[in-house]
């Protein structure tokens, strides 16, 4: 199995954008599809993005996500970003019959 | 709307057993696989066991392989979890999930979430 890293954490203003990465140890990261949730504190997780780049219907076009396989890494990217963008972040992959969560990286917009 | 929620959570002792079930609704629950994952207090998220839609495969994530049995019953739309030998490492809010497919159909992650309910060993 591999293990998704992901930065501690991340601080940025409001109406700045932020990306954050979600590197995988070994094997492409273009091999298996990427989720990203989202998990404001006391609430139970959320996706906004899945299938490495696909919004889920109610996820505002200020997320988006991308794989880049020259740095074997997925990256979420929140434009504008709000006071309500506060929260954890976890990526997640699948390999053969495993579910794998990135450590999670803090959101503080400040 | 879809909805899930899990209850049975509590404090037990170690060695101890416990079951959770999650109560599914807003969905032909029979069609979807169904996931359990947990969090423990101040930790990220840890998938801890998967069940087909049908019931016939089961996967477990390496640190409760043996312990814990993920079972589903279609007729009345709930989804289990029976832990059995618990450990102080296995304290968590455990959270059930449907299961997110691929637009080849594949699974690849959890939508939507329940609630959670709150496990804690301890003696």
């Amino acid at each position: 199995n591999f293990v998704l890293t992901q930065p501690h954490s991340v601080s940025e203003s409001p109406g700045k954008t932020v990306t954050f990465s979600c590197t995988r140890s070994s094997g492409s990261i273009a091999s298996d599809r990427v989720q990203w949730y989202q998990q404001r504190p006391g609430n139970s997780p959320t996706p906004v993005i899945f299938e490495d780049n696909q919004r889920p219907s109610g996820v505002p076009d200020r997320f988006s996500g991308s794989i880049d396989t020259s740095s074997n890494s997925a990256s979420l990217t929140i434009s504008g970003l709000k006071t309500e963008d506060e929260a954890d972040y976890y990526c997640q992959s699948y390999d053969s019959g495993n579910w794998m969560f990135g450590g999670g990286t803090k959101l503080t917009v400040l | 709307q879809v909805q899930l929620v899990e209850s049975g959570g509590g404090v037990v002792q170690p060695g101890r057993s416990l079951r959770l079930s999650c109560a599914a609704s807003g969905f032909n629950f029979r069609k979807f696989g169904m996931h359990w994952v947990r969090q423990a207090p101040g930790k990220g998220l840890e998938w801890v066991a998967v069940i087909w839609y049908d019931g016939t495969k089961k996967y477990y994530g390496d640190s409760v392989k043996g312990r814990f049995t993920i079972s589903r019953d279609n007729s009345k739309n709930t989804l289990s979890l029976q832990m059995n030998s618990l450990r102080a490492e296995d304290t968590a809010i455990y959270y059930c999930a449907r299961d997110l497919v691929d637009s080849d159909g594949y699974s690849v992650g959890f939508d939507p979430w329940g609630q959670g309910t709150r496990v804690t060993v301890s003696s």
